[in-house]
This record gives structure tokens, sequence and C-alpha cells, in this order.
């Protein structure tokens, strides 16, 4: 186990609808980065923050957006859901330093409507 | 543009050797490998650095060619527990651990 947590484990929304995705960090990790993995394929990065900070963003549309809180818990907030939408949500802790592992949790299925 | 890894699936019997190679159209700083079992988390296996650095589990061996962009893992006298799809994923700056991933190799190993 890694540590990170994720909720809820699975999600099943409708087309339009919005969702909010949670990632509970390691102690002491203040990164963390979103992935989307679609059936198949690899990890998509999404975006990162970084003490509270969006640090960084991947190739995905404003209604993907996050949150990261003081204790360093995240948040994955998608609005306007599409079908295309449905996927394995992973959020990875990263301690701090660069050049680290990532520490992921074991995801969030959605499956959009 | 994501990395392209290859093969794209591998069967091996217990005790034999496998390599899943990982090529980038981009100048790369690292490469990072992790290994995804069914309904599970991807786990971290290796980093290769730009310079010859790199971390991670004594099993795992890789190497990291800069000049083509390429990275190699190497899996030495395979065991049940190495199957799962093995991910790489690359860096082009030292950005933190913000990854492209390539598509997978779907690795199997049987008794």
């Amino acid at each position: 186990e890694t540590g990170v947590t994720q909720s809820p484990t699975h999600l099943i929304k409708t087309r339009g609808q919005q969702v909010t995705l949670r990632c509970s960090s390691q102690s002491g990790h203040n990164t963390v980065s979103w992935y989307q993995q679609a059936l198949g394929q690899g990890p998509q990065f999404i975006f990162q923050y970084y003490r509270e900070e969006e640090n960084g963003r991947g190739n995905f549309p404003p209604r993907f957006s996050g949150l990261q809180f003081p204790n360093y818990s995240s948040e994955l907030n998608v609005n306007a859901l599409e079908l295309d939408d449905s996927a394995l949500y992973l959020c990875a802790s990263i301690p701090r330093g660069r050049d680290t592992e990532a520490f992921f949790g074991q995801g969030t299925r959605l499956t959009v409507v | 543009q994501q990395p392209v890894q290859s093969p794209q699936a591998v069967i091996l019997r217990e005790g034999e050797d496998a390599v899943i190679n990982c090529s980038s159209s981009k100048a790369l700083y690292s490469v990072h490998w992790y290994r995804q079992k069914h309904g599970e988390a991807p786990v971290f296996l290796m980093i290769l650095l730009k310079g010859g650095e790199q971390k991670g589990h004594e099993k795992i061996s890789a190497s990291f060619n800069e000049k083509k962009q390429q990275s190699s893992l190497y899996l030495t006298a395979s065991q049940l527990s190495y199957s799962g799809t093995y991910f790489c994923g690359t860096e082009s700056n030292n950005a933190g651990n913000m990854l492209t991933f390539g598509g997978g190799t779907r690795l199997m190993v049987k008794p």
C-alpha cells in the first residue's frame, strides 16, 4: 500500500452533471498530481498542485479544476461531464524535492452515462 | 507527444528474461518506470535521469540513452509477481514529476 487514499472508489454520473473526487496524500508530501487513465491506456497528466497552487497543467479543458488544502489533501472537480470523461482517475502524492517517486492511489473509476 | 512503448504485450515462462523499450520524439530529462497490476495503483520501479543517475529498486535494471531519447527496462529471471502492465513516463524538463506516459506493455509470466 502507498498510503494514498482516494474516494469514492466507483462513481456513476449522468452526462452534464458535476463530480468531485478526493485524494488524501501521504504525510509530508506537499505535491499532488492528477491523472486520467482510459481503459487500456496509459495515465494522462491533468494537473499538479504544489502548496495549494496549481503548478502545471496538461492538455485538459478548464472544466477540469482542482484544489489542494493546507493538509495537502486534494480534490479534482469536473463540470459538464461528457461520456469521454469515463475513466480511472489517479492521484499521485509526491514527496518534497525533485526526481522522486510518486505514490499513486488506487483511483476512482468514473462512469458517465 | 506520448512516448512509444514496445512490445505492446509479452508472455514469458518463469525464469525467462524480457526487455521493454520506451522511445520519445522529444529530448528527455528523465524517464520513470511504473508497474500496474489489474485493479491496483501504479507502483514505482525506477527513475533514470539525464546525466546517468538512477534511483530505484535494486532488483530492477534499466538504461537511458539520452542521445536517442530511449530507455529500456530489463526484467531478468522473471517471477510470477512480475506480471502486470509496465508504463514509462517521461519528462522533457525538470518540471517536477509531471509525466507523459506511454501506452504500456502488458507482461504475463506463466509457471
